[in-house]
């Protein structure tokens, strides 16, 4: 049982485009929301982190919006740039707990 | 420099056969995980550990342990491994945990074979 969805598993952008991934979870018990990079041969590095009190975080060209009514949030790569052709993975922490569960991963491709 | 040590980085065993992967962490981190990597199932958390003798379960502990005697050292072990463990793992540490501000350090993976 997957508590995190992200979607879609590949993503394939132009140079300058936008790039989206999405995620979904169900436990309410969730509070707080990372992003993860990987790229081939390392382990993951965390990219951008919010909380469901706010709607909206942005770090550079990385944005995170979020809607809690919803349960949903989504991860925004503005002039997407090769460089930036990696896996990424959103996660959630379980409240109260130092549990997280991540989701399945999108694979990104920037083409030039 | 600040790291997150593993060993062995590739390690191919037998059913069965008990094995430790280490984890060694050189920036007085109270927080320290395991995860393992599977294909299309992204990252699971195995175990954490929030200080010395204390740790706590993840999403999947079956067939592991784990053991914080140490501040820096965060050991794996697979007392009889099976091949569905197959996979690869990592480890982490944070300075408190996973929190706003808190920054998580992967080391470089262990790639697991079960045979």
């Amino acid at each position: 049982q997957q508590q995190v969805k992200q979607s879609p598993q590949s993503l394939i952008v132009q140079k300058g485009g936008i790039s989206i991934i999405n995620c979904a979870y169900e436990n309410t018990a969730f509070d707080y929301f990372p992003w993860y990079q990987q790229f081939p041969g390392k382990g993951p590095a965390l990219l951008i982190a919010i909380r469901p009190d706010v709607s909206e975080k942005k770090e550079g060209r990385f944005t995170i919006s979020f809607n809690k009514s919803a349960k949903q949030f989504s991860l925004h790569i503005m002039d997407s740039q090769p460089g930036d052709s990696a896996t990424y993975f959103c996660a959630a922490r379980n409240r109260g707990y130092q549990k997280v569960t991540f989701g399945t991963g999108t694979k990104l491709q920037v083409i030039p | 420099e600040a790291q997150v040590t593993q060993n062995p980085r590739y390690l191919i065993t037998v059913t069965g056969k008990k094995l430790t992967v280490t984890c060694s962490q050189n920036m007085n981190h109270e927080y320290m995980s395991w995860y393992r990597q599977d294909p299309g199932l992204g990252l699971r958390q195995i175990y954490y550990s929030m200080n010395v003798e204390v740790t706590d379960k993840g999403d999947v502990p079956e067939g592991y342990k784990v053991s914080r005697k140490e501040k820096r050292n965060f050991p794996l072990i697979l007392e009889s491994p099976s091949p569905n463990q197959t996979s690869l793992y990592f480890c982490a540490s944070s300075l408190t945990g996973i929190d706003t501000n808190e920054k998580l350090f992967f080391g470089s993976g262990t790639q697991l074979s079960v045979l």
